[in-house]
């Protein structure tokens, strides 16, 4: 049983393309979040919803748009695929948005962008 | 400058040793200190988590907050083959957001 599934695993596709990735997490967390690690393996914060409601908005291009339909989803949606997007995506989870709960992690999503 | 900076490695121990891995910081806010583990091709997991200064010890590992120095450490005893991963730190203001500013990572290999 994973806790946090993401898809899919691989993404490969063209500039200029709409992509999309999926996240479920079956923790009963509340709170979820998208992280991008880069091929320097630094991640960094994207966005974090608390009871589908948007608290964490990082300096990201409006090509990205999160939507989380409900407390276990949380979907990114990306328009207009550049060469820089190329990443892997991680989801994640917490309960509660405070500092103390621990985050759990999905296993990814490489997007790579050609 | 970064805000957290690990040295990225990569770090090679034979099995046995004791493996010390390090990050240093810039924000003097930051109230919590975590390390996880991440394997490839797999999403990074929870080791150590920590409030402020003082050690905490798990197991073999033992991770160390120096607020003063801005400096937090882990070490790894009696490393094992299974160990070799990348480990990054992390870091959070006392907020309600649960945003985390995490180091580049350090990747271990501890040779059998």
């Amino acid at each position: 049983d994973t806790a946090v599934s993401q898809t899919p695993k691989y993404l490969v596709t063209q500039m200029g393309n709409d992509k999309s990735i999926k996240c479920e997490q079956n923790l009963g967390h509340d709170t979820m979040y998208w992280y991008k690690q880069d091929s320097k393996k630094f991640l960094k914060i994207m966005f974090s919803y608390n009871n589908k409601e948007l608290i964490i908005n990082e300096t990201v291009p409006n090509r990205f748009s999160p939507k989380s339909p409900d407390k276990a989803h949380l979907n990114l949606h990306i328009n207009s695929l550049e060469l820089g997007d190329s990443a892997v995506y991680f989801c994640a989870s917490s309960q509660g948005a405070g500092t103390k709960s621990p985050l759990h992690f999905g296993n990814g999503t490489r997007l790579t962008v050609t | 400058q970064k805000e957290v900076e690990q040295d990225p490695g990569p770090l090679s121990v034979p099995e046995g040793a004791i493996v010390s891995l390090n990050c240093t910081y810039s924000n003097s806010a930051f109230q919590y200190f975590m390390w996880y583990r991440q394997y490839s091709r797999k999403g990074p997991e929870l080791l150590m988590y920590t409030y402020s200064s003082g050690n905490k010890e798990d197991g073999r590992f033992t991770a160390q907050v120096d607020k003063s120095s801005k400096y937090i450490s882990l070490f790894i005893r009696d490393s094992q083959p299974s160990d070799s991963a990348t480990y990054l730190c992390a870091m959070s203001l006392p907020s309600n957001t649960g945003k985390l500013i995490f180091g580049q990572g350090t990747t271990l290999q501890v040779k059998p």
